[in-house]
């Protein structure tokens, strides 16, 4: 059975500070995905991960994926507060099903 | 506009009654999903739905049913509704065409089962 897990589960920090988040899983896949989501709202998607090794950046926050460590890491460099958020791994559980496990969500609080 | 659309979203009723969830999108997408999420947990697959001829279970489908009346449209039934049922329902759709296959979710339906 697939598990994903990831920690912290909460997470408070100060701005211009860095940080990450790390999310494992617990059998083979090859795609991974990071949403985040806002106090009562959606899930927007950040990164999708399709590959050992693949590394992808957007703006302060940069996704990369360890397929054979089964790992993934959600870094941020110099936090801001627009950052706060739930931010959430999924991992695919059947290839070509497209079956979603999630994590359990870090909840990250950026003060000024 | 928004692409994924849910109706209601919000809902309070009472423990035996039926409700339907439904969701609409305008991406073209084929595949659409049903989620629902609980405090301090992830999002977790009720049943998903590769085009409108294909139904399938996920983790949790128990005392759910779901009809894909169109490609556009995935609605989901709580038959007899119970307290436990009390969560945020979210619907997603992909493309399986479109590279890595991202899931774009709906803005979700508080439920509330008394």
């Amino acid at each position: 059975e697939l598990k994903v897990e990831q920690n912290p589960l909460f997470l408070s920090m100060q701005e211009g500070k860095n940080y990450t988040i790390y999310c494992n899983y617990s059998t083979t896949s090859d795609r991974l995905y990071w949403y985040r989501q806002d106090p009562g709202k959606s899930l927007e998607s950040l990164f999708v991960l399709l590959s050992n090794g693949a590394v992808k950046q957007e703006g302060r926050l940069m996704a990369s994926l360890d397929t054979k460590a089964r790992l993934s890491t959600l870094h941020i460099t110099a936090a801001v507060h627009d950052l706060s958020a739930t931010y959430f791994c999924a991992v695919v559980k059947e290839w070509g099903a497209q079956k979603l496990v999630f994590g359990q969500g870090t909840r990250l609080t950026i003060n000024p | 506009d928004a692409d994924v659309t849910q109706t209601p979203r919000n809902r309070i009723t009472k423990t035996g009654k039926r409700i339907m969830l439904e969701c609409s999108q305008t991406k073209g997408h084929d595949r659409m999903y049903w989620y629902r999420q609980d405090p301090g947990l992830g999002l977790r697959l009720i049943y998903y739905s590769f085009d409108v001829k294909d139904i399938n279970k996920g983790e949790i489908s128990d005392g759910y049913s779901v009809s894909r009346q169109a490609q556009a449209k995935f609605s989901l039934s709580l038959e007899s509704a119970i307290p436990n049922q009390t969560a945020l329902y979210f619907c997603a759709t992909s493309d399986k065409d479109r590279a890595g296959e991202t899931q774009y979710f709906g803005p979700g339906t508080r439920l509330l089962v008394l």
